[in-house]
Order: structure tokens, then sequence, then C-alpha cells
């Protein structure tokens, strides 16, 4: 069965430090999704991406945050210049339409992300 | 703002027990309501979606309804085994239908 992965599984950064934490939807997928989720809080949208255009994104995805489609396959979150507080499970979704249309969203393992 | 909350935090039962996990929502304008599994430190596991216009979801020993006037929906799992311990998680579509609105998740742990 298709799957969304996300690579590397656990990065560890230096405070100050641009990361990239990297994504492959589902093939057939057309809309992309970053969440996080920050230890023992819950699970917060972060950017939704359709057709190369940001379509919607949270107040905590602000001008540190930044997403691309580089290829046909890969979806990337960078976050420009880490803080402490960005330390958080970082999720990758994805679905073939909206869930106005009724449908799923399909979520990756994640990637840790540990900023100190 | 769209709120969920889910109750209880965590809960645990012997194995063999019927439970319910519920879920509130504060504006029952939604398109649907999506209940997810989450193993500790892995990623998300859809489970059941209930669209807008639907009243319940079944899957194997998972039933999940949803009464959207009162911003209500259950989650029941028949006969609960040890591999059921997880932590359960209920979304909400915003009003564009473009993220997720997540609870905070019930933990649960089935004893053998």
């Amino acid at each position: 069965e298709p799957e969304v992965t996300q690579t590397p599984s656990h990065q560890v950064t230096q405070m100050g430090q641009e990361v990239i934490l990297r994504c492959v939807p589902i093939s057939n997928h057309l809309y992309f999704y970053w969440y996080r989720q920050i230890l023992g809080q819950k699970v917060e949208f972060l950017v939704s991406f359709y057709n190369n255009e940001i379509s919607e994104k949270s107040e905590i995805f602000d001008d540190q945050f930044s997403v691309e489609r580089p290829d046909g396959s890969n979806f990337t979150l960078k976050i420009r210049s880490t803080k402490l507080e960005d330390s958080a499970m970082y999720f990758c979704a994805s679905s073939v339409g909206l869930g106005s249309w009724g449908d799923t969203q399909y979520f990756g393992p994640g990637t840790r992300l540990t900023v100190l | 703002k769209q709120e969920v909350t889910q109750i209880p935090a965590a809960l645990s039962v012997p194995e063999g027990e019927n439970l319910v996990l519920n879920c509130s929502f504060t504006d029952s304008a939604i398109y649907n309501l999506q209940w997810f599994r989450q193993d500790p430190g892995k990623g998300l596991t859809s489970l059941l979606l209930i669209q807008s216009s639907q009243r319940e979801q079944t899957s194997g020993r998972l039933n999940a309804s949803l009464d959207k006037s009162s911003g209500r929906s259950t989650l029941y799992i028949a006969a609960s085994q040890p591999g059921d311990s997880a932590t359960y998680l209920c979304a909400v579509d915003n009003q564009a239908g473009t993220a997720l609105i997540f609870g905070k998740g019930t933990t649960l742990s089935v004893s053998s």
C-alpha cells in the first residue's frame, strides 16, 4: 500500500541553524501538508500546499518557515534559523483532494527535530 | 475558532472490555470528522472518516458515531485487546477543508 515517507527520522541541530525536513507524498496525491506536535501537546497545522503554492498557513508558519516541491516527488519544509521552541515532531501528510470533498489525509511517520 | 476536546485524557481497561472514547467540537459546521491512532513516537494512522452527512462508520471492532448538531463524536471499541493500546486522536476539517484541527487525544492502555 502506498505511504508517505519522511527523512530523516530524527534531526538534531544547534539553535540558529537551518534545517530541511523532507517528505515524499503518495504519488497520485495533489495536496500536501505539514503539521507539528510538540511533546505532550496537540498536533498543530502548519501549512497546506497545492499546485506549487501555499493554499493555507497557520499563525505558527511565520517567515522562518518555507515549503517547496523541488521536483515531482519531494515536498520539503525549511526552517531558516531554528529556535529551541521549534523542537517537535513534524508530520507530513498528503491527500488526493480536500477534506471538503471527503478525502482523507495520509500521514507520514514524522521527523523528530531536536534543537539544542 | 474551532476547538476539539477529547475526554478522558487517559483510560486503562482490562482485555475484553468494550469502551467508548469521546470527542467534542465547538463549531458544528464541519465537513468530516476523523479518528486517528498514534503509537508512541510514530505517525498517525487514519481509522475512520465520517462525512458530515453520515451518522456512523464501522471498521472491524471500531464504530464511530457523529452527532453534528450537538458537536459530538464517539469511538466505540469492542472487545479491546492489548494491541489496541495507543493514543486515539479526533480531528475535524477547518472551514475551508484545507487543514485538520486535532484534539489532544485519549491514551488507551489495555492490559492482558
